[in-house]
């Protein structure tokens, strides 16, 4: 089955305790990406990364780090978490999207990572 | 800077209805989302719009969007309680997949 698997689902962590959430694509996708999500604000993004050779910051990076060693996988990781990092946290993957395959592919999404930082 | 709002943030209405969700977005941009959650659920992908004039429907929504007007549209027709779930838009904002996202809409279908 065609899927972006998150793990874990659920996480509480105390602030200063590094943690990595890890997320993997089976179908392939050159394109992949972080988000949060916090009631009221949609969805933010975090970092991305078009390919295995390019990642690059979203919107709100402050505080997270991304690696793209293969192309399946992109970790989130939070170096020394604080409490303002409560949130939900989604992964997505779609097909490189700079006008060639998958121009209008809409991206997939994992389910989801509920982070609480004490 | 590109904001997306969506309007209105939430509604409520009885089954067999038609409404309109609202989308508007304050920059130039040739591609448009819209998305679907479920409460603690993923997003699932509705509609991608990619040009002006666009429209696509599946089942009783249909999503439409004037790239002039900076302004998508997403219409439900004869609503039922299935389509309860928080609808979001979101905007290409370089054609790179750098996604700007309106605060969504949490549609209550009452029976």
């Amino acid at each position: 089955e065609a899927q972006v698997t998150q793990n874990p689902r659920y996480l509480i962590t105390v602030t200063g305790k590094k943690l990595t959430v890890t997320c993997s694509q089976n179908m392939n996708h050159e394109y992949m990406s972080w988000y949060r999500q916090d009631p009221g604000l949609g969805l933010r993004q975090i970092y991305y990364s078009m390919n295995v050779e390019v990642t690059d910051k979203g919107d709100v990076p402050e505080g997270y780090k991304v690696s793209r060693k293969e192309k399946r996988n992109f970790p989130l990781i939070l170096e020394s978490p604080s409490p303002n990092q409560t949130s939900l946290y989604f992964c997505a993957s779609s097909f490189d999207l700079t006008g060639g395959l998958g121009y209008d592919s809409p991206l997939h999404f994992g389910n989801g990572t509920r982070l609480t930082v004490t | 800077e590109l904001k997306v709002e969506q309007n209105p943030l939430f509604l409520s209405m009885q089954e067999g209805k038609n409404y309109t969700i609202y989308c508007n977005y304050s920059t130039t941009s040739d591609r448009l989302y819209w998305y679907r959650q479920d409460p603690g659920k993923s997003l699932e992908s509705l509609f991608v719009l990619l040009s002006n004039g666009a429209v696509k429907q599946e089942g009783r929504l249909m999503a439409s969007l004037d790239t002039k007007a900076r302004l998508s549209t997403l219409h439900i027709t004869a609503a039922v309680h299935d389509l309860s779930a928080t609808y979001f838009c979101a905007v290409d904002r370089n054609s790179n997949y750098q996604l700007i996202w309106g605060a969504g809409t949490k549609l209550i279908i009452k029976p």
